[in-house]
């Protein structure tokens, strides 16, 4: 157990609809980030958030959105989903503020898989 | 977008052998290059990393070389074995900042 939670662990939909995924990360942990994994492709960034404030944004489709809360869980949003949208969404989380120079240790979660059909 | 690229795409050796994954980065504002580990159904763990003023650190069986002038590292497993059969992603992280951007990841094997 790597101390990041993610829920659903699997998830089927429609096209059309919206689901939500949900994160817990690491006790002490403040930032959060969230990625996504499809077949055949490597781990491309979607967004961070630091203790409640979006610290970056990667390639994110703007019918997605997140959130961080006061409790520092965060919540990924996928709307009018698509077929494409089939894929692994992982959340990390790490102690990094993304403020300065270092290493910076990202703790994964299991994943949420999406299916859309 | 800052990119790195992860070469081979798969890789198969036998036990005992020293498969080497290569990885080439752009942005010459990185400052953290680690590895991460994925067994089909987990997520991303973190197996070995480096910073740029080092030029090869060895953990265990894992080992990465780095050449800074390249702008190129690279993991190499020594001894093995069909446990370390799983999907390896190198990364790198930005001075500003503390996302990672990751390579393509390699699906490696290791028979027995």
């Amino acid at each position: 157990d790597s101390g990041v939670t993610q829920t659903p662990k699997h998830l089927i939909t429609a096209t059309g609809q919206r689901v939500t995924l949900r994160c817990s990360p690491r006790s002490g942990d403040l930032s959060v980030y969230w990625y996504q994994q499809s077949l055949d492709q490597g781990l491309q960034f979607l967004i961070q958030y630091y203790n409640g404030e979006e610290r970056a944004k990667g390639n994110i489709l703007e019918r997605f959105s997140a959130q961080q809360f006061p409790d520092l869980h965060s919540e990924l949003n996928l709307s009018s989903l698509e077929l494409g949208d089939s894929a692994l969404y992982f959340c990390a989380s790490s102690p990094e503020t993304g403020l300065g120079a270092g290493a910076n240790v990202l703790t994964f979660g299991a994943g949420s898989r999406l299916t859309v059909l | 977008q800052q990119q790195v690229k992860q070469s081979p795409q798969s890789l198969i050796v036998q036990k005992g052998g020293i498969p080497i994954i290569n990885c080439a980065y752009e942005n010459t504002a990185f400052d953290y290059f680690p590895w991460y580990q994925q067994f089909p159904g987990k997520g991303p763990a973190l197996l070995i990393a480096i910073r740029p003023d080092v030029s090869e650190k060895k953990e265990g069986r894992f080992t990465i070389s780095f050449n800074k002038s390249a702008k190129q590292f690279s993991l190499h497993i020594m001894d093995s074995q069909p446990g370390d059969s799983a999907t390896y992603f190198c990364a790198a992280k930005e001075t500003s900042g503390s996302r990672l951007t990751f390579g393509e990841g390699t699906q490696l094997t290791v028979n027995p």
